[in-house]
């Protein structure tokens, strides 16, 4: 069974490129989340989508973060201009699941470099 | 600010001990609790959830509820090596925010 997959795995950015990184959420769930994760932060909310509409846009993120789902098995995180303290894993995450609807299921993440 | 702390940073028990992890809501819109359990170098797995006052106990592991002080704790049994984890507490928001604290890092020392 398709667990949320998250494309790339890694990704190295010069300081001020832009990246965009990809998740597919398992078939059938409402939600998406788009977390960041580092050690001192812990892990941030970045986005959240319910049946695709934005319901969270990351306020402090906002300006340079943009997630999009364009449908209902596809969404993308957008980081322009990239800057090293963006370095970090970003996860995703569906749920909806029918046997446990709040239940997070993350995908393996994307490690992200910026030099 | 913070909306979901946890306690302590960091554990160490003995093989066989017993893990205790707290964690506190300071949002009192919260409604909904969740563990997550990540090992390293991999991505969170829920271990447990609870919205009801009380316990709820699945094998070695137990979860407290105190929904008045927004407090909830998790305890590990008979804990082993494979227990040793980063250990998330995470919180929902009657908006449907979903929070996570700093995590504690457990070691279970053979």
């Amino acid at each position: 069974d398709a667990g949320v997959t998250q494309t790339p795995r890694h990704e190295v950015a010069e300081k001020g490129q832009t990246i965009i990184l990809k998740c597919e959420p398992v078939s059938g769930h409402n939600d998406l989340f788009w977390y960041r994760q580092t050690k001192i932060q812990g892990l941030e909310l970045l986005s959240y989508f319910r049946s695709k509409s934005l319901m969270e846009d990351g306020g402090a993120f906002k300006d340079r973060f943009k997630a999009e789902m364009l449908n209902s098995s596809f969404s993308t995180l957008k980081i322009q201009p990239t800057e090293p303290k963006d370095s970090a894993v970003y996860l995703c995450a569906s749920s909806g699941d029918k046997i446990s609807a709040e239940t997070l299921y993350f995908g393996s993440g994307t490690r992200l470099t910026v030099l | 600010q913070q909306k979901v702390q946890q306690s302590p940073e960091s554990l160490i028990v003995p093989e066989g001990g017993m893990a205790s992890l707290n964690c506190t809501s300071s949002d009192r819109n919260v409604d909904y609790f969740w563990w997550y359990r990540q090992h390293s170098g991999k991505s969170p797995k829920m271990l447990m959830s609870i919205f009801s006052n009380g316990e709820k106990e699945e094998g070695r592991f137990t979860v407290h509820l105190n929904k008045a002080s927004l407090h909830t704790s998790l305890h590990i049994r008979d804990s082993q090596p494979s227990d040793s984890a980063l250990y998330l507490c995470a919180a929902r928001r009657a908006n449907n925010r979903i929070f996570f604290g700093d995590g504690t890092q457990l070691v279970v020392k053979p």
